[in-house]
């Protein structure tokens, strides 16, 4: 069965500092996995995506994430953060055809980031 | 290209009422889910659409139900309205044949039920 976990609800940075967002997932074939943005008010931005190719993946906006399978992990990385990275992001698992719908979702880590 | 989108953006009704929300997607994509994002369950999926017909459904009681049309537009309906149905309802579309189904989000239908 397909999960993912993200490991804190809400996490708080100044403007400048890194931005380290954690996921773990559970998946019984290889994953795609997904990190998805959510600004107030708005739907969900697809910031980058894991496909079974580089490890490393580079998003929009300056974040990247990497896989690592021995740690079933996908953190979401970004060296300095930004006023505007301010949001809500969900940590995202490929689940093709199972009940749940073709994508599990986090229950979401609020990044607020201080001046 | 255009993204998607979906009508109206926010809607007030009243305790049974029916409603529906409609979903445009991205220009060549047939596949459309459907979301429904509440602050305590976060977000939950509704159903899914290929080519007009329901290919995956959530688990969610029969007042909510869904269709498609050739054009792959999509509408959802609620009939029989609950305070608890107030939620953002999100439709995402995707390309289906790809490796990864990455899905494409509208910017939601913001439902209030009074």
């Amino acid at each position: 069965a397909q999960s993912v976990t993200q490991l804190d609800s809400h996490v708080s940075v100044s403007e400048g500092t890194p931005v380290l967002l954690r996921c773990n997932y559970s998946s019984s074939y290889s994953p795609s996995l997904f990190w998805y943005v959510q600004h107030p008010n708005k739907g969900l931005q697809l910031l980058l995506k894991y496909t079974s190719a580089a490890t490393l993946v580079k998003g929009i906006n300056g974040f990247e994430a990497e896989f690592k399978k021995s740690e079933t992990s996908f953190h979401l990385t970004k060296p300095s953060a930004h006023m505007s990275d301010a949001a809500e992001y969900f940590c995202v698992v490929s689940n093709y055809g199972g009940s749940q719908g073709n994508l599990i979702f986090g229950k979401g880590t609020k990044l607020s980031v201080k001046p | 290209k255009a993204g998607v989108t979906q009508t109206p953006r926010y809607l007030i009704k009243t305790r049974g009422q029916q409603v529906t929300l409609s979903c445009s997607p991205i220009s060549g994509h047939r596949s459309v889910s459907w979301y429904q994002q509440t602050p305590g369950q976060g977000l939950q999926f509704l159903f899914e659409y290929f080519s007009e017909t329901q290919r995956n459904k959530g688990n969610f009681p029969g007042r909510f139900s869904g269709r498609q049309f050739s054009n792959s537009r999509s509408e959802m309906n609620v009939s029989t309205l609950e305070l608890g149905d107030s939620a953002l309802y999100l439709c995402a579309s995707s390309l289906v044949g790809t490796q990864t189904y990455e899905q494409y989000f509208g910017p939601g239908t913001r439902l209030t039920v009074t």
